[in-house]
């Protein structure tokens, strides 16, 4: 079965950068898309981006400038970074597998709260 | 950016009611790379429908997605008790995906 576990702070500052790590376990890492997508406190979802096992990206526009997300296909884990956070930026944070590209994301984490403040 | 506009906002509905959600694209959503999602209080969300009308593994067949183009449909023929949540589409048939704003699903 398919887990993946985000870890990273859950307390970050304005202005600094939010740095997060999904680990996958029961399965490979290549061959899949690995999405980012956030949710702040009572609120809907926000996409944030995704990587392509072979390394490839795509980016949510409005965050395209402050938003990094690489692969480490070697341990089984991808990663978020997020620069120059405001409170704005204060969710829980997903990450998620997708199959392929003509299908949704199937198994996601359990999420990680991370709150922007000083 | 397609914007999705999901309706209701709400839906009061008694269980074995058959639910009927809305999804409208702003734009047409190429090759009907539409998604559906249940979330629960406290959990992840869980892909129900992928490609506007294929159900993900696993899922129950009360639930169906239909449409193309600009409008979309999740309907849950029966709800079972387990059916409340809230619903999201999702488009990802542009370069920027995006998500609905969600449709609570709530007991009557």
């Amino acid at each position: 079965q398919v887990q993946l576990q985000e870890s990273g702070p859950g307390l970050v500052k304005p202005s600094e950068t939010l740095s997060l790590t999904c680990s996958v376990s029961g399965g490979p890492i290549s061959g899949y898309y690995w999405s980012w997508i956030r949710q702040p406190p009572g609120k809907g979802l926000e996409w944030i981006g995704y990587i392509y096992y072979s390394g490839s990206t795509n980016y949510n526009p409005s965050l395209r400038s402050r938003v990094t997300i690489s692969i480490d296909t070697s341990r089984n884990q991808f990663s978020l970074k997020l620069s120059s956070v405001t409170a704005a930026d204060t969710a829980v944070y997903y990450c998620a597998r997708r199959m392929g590209y003509m299908y949704g994301e199937d198994y996601w984490g359990q999420g990680t709260l991370v709150t922007v403040s000083s | 950016e397609i914007v999705l506009t999901q309706s209701p906002g709400t839906l009061s509905l008694s269980p074995g009611e058959r639910a009927t959600l809305s999804c409208r694209a702003s734009q047409s959503v190429s090759s009907n790379y539409l998604a559906w999602y249940q979330q629960k209080p406290g959990q992840a969300p869980r892909l129900l429908i992928y490609g506007a009308s294929s159900r993900a593994t696993g899922i129950p067949d009360r639930f169906s997605g239909s449409g193309s183009g600009t409008d979309f449909t999740l309907t849950i023929s029966r709800l079972e008790p387990e059916d409340f949540a809230v619903y999201y589409c999702q488009q990802y048939g542009s370069p920027s995906w995006t998500f609905g704003q969600g449709t609570n699903v709530e007991i009557k």
